[in-house]
């Protein structure tokens, strides 16, 4: 069955430096998503991204967060300086056509922990 | 942000027993629903939808059941297996404001499911 694959399984980086978490979405889906979670709170929306441009942002995703689709295949998030409170683990997720009740696939998360 | 809530964050049920896993909302106009179930070092699996003109969707072992006018649903698994042990998510897609959903969801705090042999 085809999967959402995320790089790298953990990533520990330094206070105030930039991190690329990576995503391979499922090849046929058209809608992009990613999602955080840090311990002991719920899973997070931060952005949904359709046809090469974000379609929602929540309000965790302000300027220091970036989304790009570099090529056909994947789908990466940027944080330009990390801060302490960004250590979660983000989940990349896609569904296969726009609407409310294609459920979506996740991957197994990136665990960042910022230092 | 309470719109999704799950008030028991553990279950703990016998192996070939019912496991019922509550959730409740809060907005009437939620028209879709949805669980997930999550292993350790894993993302949230799809389990089982369902639409608001239906009252009950059965899949196997799993079925969702809805009640409109209490705004609740419910997940029952029969029986209930040691490989069912997971944290289990009530999600809802959440529409931006004046526009068209993208499938946005929202989701409940989770409910830690352990199935004893």
């Amino acid at each position: 069955e085809p999967e959402v694959t995320q790089t790298p399984s953990h990533q520990v980086t330094q206070m105030g430096q930039e991190v690329i978490l990576r995503c391979v979405p499922i090849s046929n889906h058209l809608y992009f998503y990613w999602y955080r979670q840090i311990l002991g709170q719920k899973v997070e929306f931060l952005v949904s991204f359709y046809n090469n441009e974000i379609s929602e942002k929540s309000e965790i995703f302000d300027d220091q967060f970036s989304v790009e689709r570099p090529d056909g295949s994947n789908f990466t998030l940027k944080i330009r300086s990390t801060k302490l409170e960004d250590s979660a683990m983000y989940f990349c997720a896609s569904s296969e056509r726009r609407g409310v009740y294609q459920p979506q696939h996740f991957g197994d998360g990136t665990r960042l922990s910022i230092l | 942000d309470q719109q999704v809530k799950q008030n028991s964050p553990s279950l703990s049920v016998q192996e070939g027993r019912i496991s019922i896993l509550n959730c409740d909302y809060t907005n009437s106009m939620f028209d879709y629903f949805l669980w997930y179930k999550k292993y350790p070092a894993e993302g949230p699996t799809f389990l089982i939808s369902i639409s608001s003109i239906k009252d009950k969707n059965e899949d196997g072992r799993f079925t969702v059941f809805l009640n409109k006018s209490a705004k609740h649903l419910s997940l029952h698994i029969v029986p209930s297996q040691p490989g069912d042990s997971a944290v289990y998510f009530c999600a809802v897609p959440v529409g931006a404001p004046g526009g068209t959903s993208y499938g946005k969801l929202t989701f409940g705090q989770g409910t830690i499911l352990t199935v004893h042999p």
